[in-house]
């Protein structure tokens, strides 16, 4: 059961113009959510996070988007650099059911690819 | 502060062989979390330690399972290696709601 999907395996844009990468969630309990980059051969690298009493979160460049009543959010990279190209991951994060332990959960990824 | 450890960073066993991979999380953390990554793939989720216990395990064989020990590290083991188990192994640790990741560790079975 896919808790976090990431629809898109892949995205191209141009230098300059805005990279905007999907997440859906189906878990209603989730109320962290995490964007993660990812580079070949290295560990993901923590990127952004925004709560759930939250719809926004900016950080520079990047911008996270929570819509909470679609179950969606949105990872926004403006100006896009040749150097984002990377598999971006979004995470969503849940109390577990004992109540005590916070349970991460991760979408299989979207590869962008921005170009020069 | 350190961040998250994995050793070693290459492994290169057999088919048949078994591999163990250990991971160090941040201090202060007592989540780990292991995950693998195949060419061309996603993270697929292995298995989720919490305060020496594991909470999770993803849709893997039972040939792969792991520990956590009382300072939180872990270790993930792999018996009976298949060539299809060549991959990059992260493990993360994970307090609350922040996570880190390793830099892996690369599997390759002949």
């Amino acid at each position: 059961d896919q808790q976090v999907k990431q629809n898109s395996p892949s995205l191209s844009v141009q230098e300059g113009r805005i990279s905007i990468l999907n997440c859906d969630y189906t878990n209603s309990m989730f109320d962290y959510f995490l964007w993660y980059k990812k580079y070949p051969a290295e560990g993901p690298t923590f990127l952004i996070s925004i709560s759930s009493i939250k719809d926004k979160n900016e950080d520079g460049r990047f911008t996270v988007f929570l819509n909470k009543s679609a179950k969606h959010l949105s990872l926004h990279i403006v100006p896009s650099q040749p150097g984002d190209s990377a598999v971006y991951f979004c995470a969503a994060s849940s109390v577990n059911s004992g109540g005590s332990n916070y349970k991460l959960t991760f979408g299989k990824g979207t590869l962008l690819t921005v170009n020069p | 502060e350190a961040g998250v450890t994995q050793s070693p960073t290459h492994l290169i066993k057999t088919r048949g062989q078994q591999a163990t991979l250990r991971c160090s999380p941040i201090s202060g953390h007592t989540s780990v979390y292991w995950y693998q990554q195949a060419l061309g793939l996603g993270l697929q989720f292995l298995l989720w330690y919490d305060e020496g216990e594991e909470r999770n395990r993803g849709n893997f064989p039972p040939r792969f399972s792991g520990r956590q020990f009382p300072n939180y590290s872990s270790e993930l083991n792999v018996n009976a290696l298949e060539l299809e188990d060549s991959a990059l192994y992260l493990c993360a640790s994970s307090r609350i709601h922040s996570a880190f990741f390793g830099q892996g560790t690369r599997l390759t079975v002949v």
